[in-house]
């Protein structure tokens, strides 16, 4: 079946460190990645997307490239903040059309 | 542009209740999904709607319902209500439901709270 495995958390960081939440997939056919966010109180935010091999999404500093060969989608961001501190999902959706969810990932920068 | 929009942000009812959650997807979007969000069991697909047809149903009992409307908003509803549906139930829509492609854009949310 499909499913999404996430790196578990919490990750602590430093302000301004380096980010990398690891995310792998298992999925039949071509599944679009997606990575949302989520602050505390609140949804799920669309961080970045990517809907086929080698793409590479990317906002607000993060990014994330789309890797078939490896079935992974790996978040990363050169300089982390404080007001980066929140909960991180990677996602897949195929032709189900049901976005598939991994377990999230806390992400603590202290300053 | 208004976000999706879900009310009420918290309900506290009691087993056995019914109770009605409510979602305005974003102007122009046909599609709408629900999803549940617990500590245990992480987010899991409720349903999808789209021009008021149900298309994708996840694995949930029959307690849990829904249907959407013409104007694209959307109502889910929980019957005989059991202490463990207590989560956040998330509300996401999206532009149209014929690629994968289409990100999904969350509302805040409903707390439900069963005592």
């Amino acid at each position: 079946g499909n499913s999404v495995t996430q790196m578990e958390g919490p990750v602590t960081l430093s302000e301004e460190a380096f980010l990398t939440i690891n995310c792998t997939y298992t999925a039949t056919g071509y599944p679009s990645l997606f990575w949302y966010v989520q602050y505390p109180g609140e949804g799920l935010q669309l961080l970045l997307k990517a809907t086929k091999a080698d793409d590479k999404g990317s906002n607000k500093g993060f990014e994330a490239t789309y890797r078939k060969e490896t079935t992974s989608f790996h978040l990363e961001k050169g300089s982390v903040q404080v007001s980066d501190s929140a909960v991180y999902f990677c996602a897949l959706r195929n032709s189900s059309y049901k976005l598939i969810f991994g377990s999230g990932t806390r992400l603590l920068v202290r300053p | 542009k208004a976000g999706v929009t879900q009310t009420p942000r918290y309900l506290i009812k009691t087993r056995g209740q019914q109770v009605t959650l409510s979602c305005s997807p974003i102007s122009g979007h046909r599609s709408v999904s629900w999803y549940q969000q617990t500590p245990g069991q992480g987010l899991q697909f409720l349903f999808e709607y789209f021009s008021e047809t149900q298309r994708n149903k996840g694995n949930f009992p029959g307690r849990f319902s829904g249907r959407q409307f013409s104007n694209s908003r959307s109502e889910m509803n929980v019957s005989t209500l059991e202490l463990g549906d207590s989560a956040l139930y998330l509300c996401a829509s999206s532009l149209e439901a014929i690629t994968p492609n289409s990100p999904l854009h969350f509302g805040n949310g409903t707390r439900l709270t069963v005592t």
